[in-house]
């Protein structure tokens, strides 16, 4: 089945940690990805987003993330988390294909210690 | 920036009656809508997706004579939930779309909960 993997459910970090969030999707052909993110108590925003052109993708906030097309791959980093980083981050992937539509992962929860 | 707003944020309804949710685009024209549900510790989970004028596509497994949709105009989509139970209680959210490829923009939600 077409499905959007997020590795880690749960990450806790400490401050100043550098962050990887695993990505990976099934869906053949063009993509477009997208990383969200969800503060507490916030809605989801847009963190980063890759149409085409530079592989690495740069977002708000220090985010970044590189797809690698051979690994169906759409990892998100950041070299030093912040306490304010604490949320929910969910990839999600828009497989044209596919009728269009945005299939989440199941979301991963990182909390920085401070 | 786009702004999609979404009413109400919370609302507690008694088992068997009918909620509506609506979903506005504040500053552009939202040719197509989706409609998610979360559960709780899941991922948001795409029960629809519509498109202004014509009838809502559904995803396998939503009843779409429970969940009605409409998209009236290229501002307004609304999710009515007929004949509410308890196991209907979850948040939804509602994202929209402007002209050609362009990232969602997601409202902040609606908490329904069904006594």
């Amino acid at each position: 089945a077409q499905s959007v993997s997020q590795h880690n459910h749960h990450v806790i970090l400490s401050e100043a940690a550098s962050l990887e969030l695993g990505c990976n999707y099934s869906y053949g052909g063009t993509v477009n990805l997208f990383w969200y993110v969800q503060y507490p108590g916030q809605h989801l925003q847009l963190l980063l987003k890759y149409f085409s052109g530079d592989p690495l993708v740069k977002g708000i906030k220090g985010f970044e993330a590189e797809f690698i097309k051979s690994k169906f791959s759409f990892n998100l980093r950041k070299p030093s988390v912040q306490w304010s980083d604490t949320a929910e981050y969910f990839c999600a992937v828009n497989a044209l294909e596919y009728g269009n539509k945005l299939v989440f992962g199941a979301g991963t929860i990182l909390r920085v210690k401070s | 920036g786009a702004v999609v707003s979404q009413h109400p944020s919370r609302v507690i309804c008694k088992s068997g009656t009918s909620v509506k949710i609506e979903c506005r685009s504040l500053d552009f024209q939202a040719t197509t809508m989706f409609w998610y549900r979360q559960f709780p510790k899941q991922s948001l989970m795409l029960m629809a997706t519509s498109n202004e004028g014509s009838k809502a596509t559904y995803e396998q497994g939503v009843e779409k004579d429970k969940f009605l949709i409409n998209h009236a105009s290229l501002t307004l989509s609304t999710l009515t939930v007929t004949s509410a139970h308890p196991e209907d209680s979850s948040f939804y959210i509602c994202s929209a779309r402007g002209l050609g490829v362009s990232p969602l923009h997601f409202g902040n939600g609606t908490r329904l909960t069904v006594t």
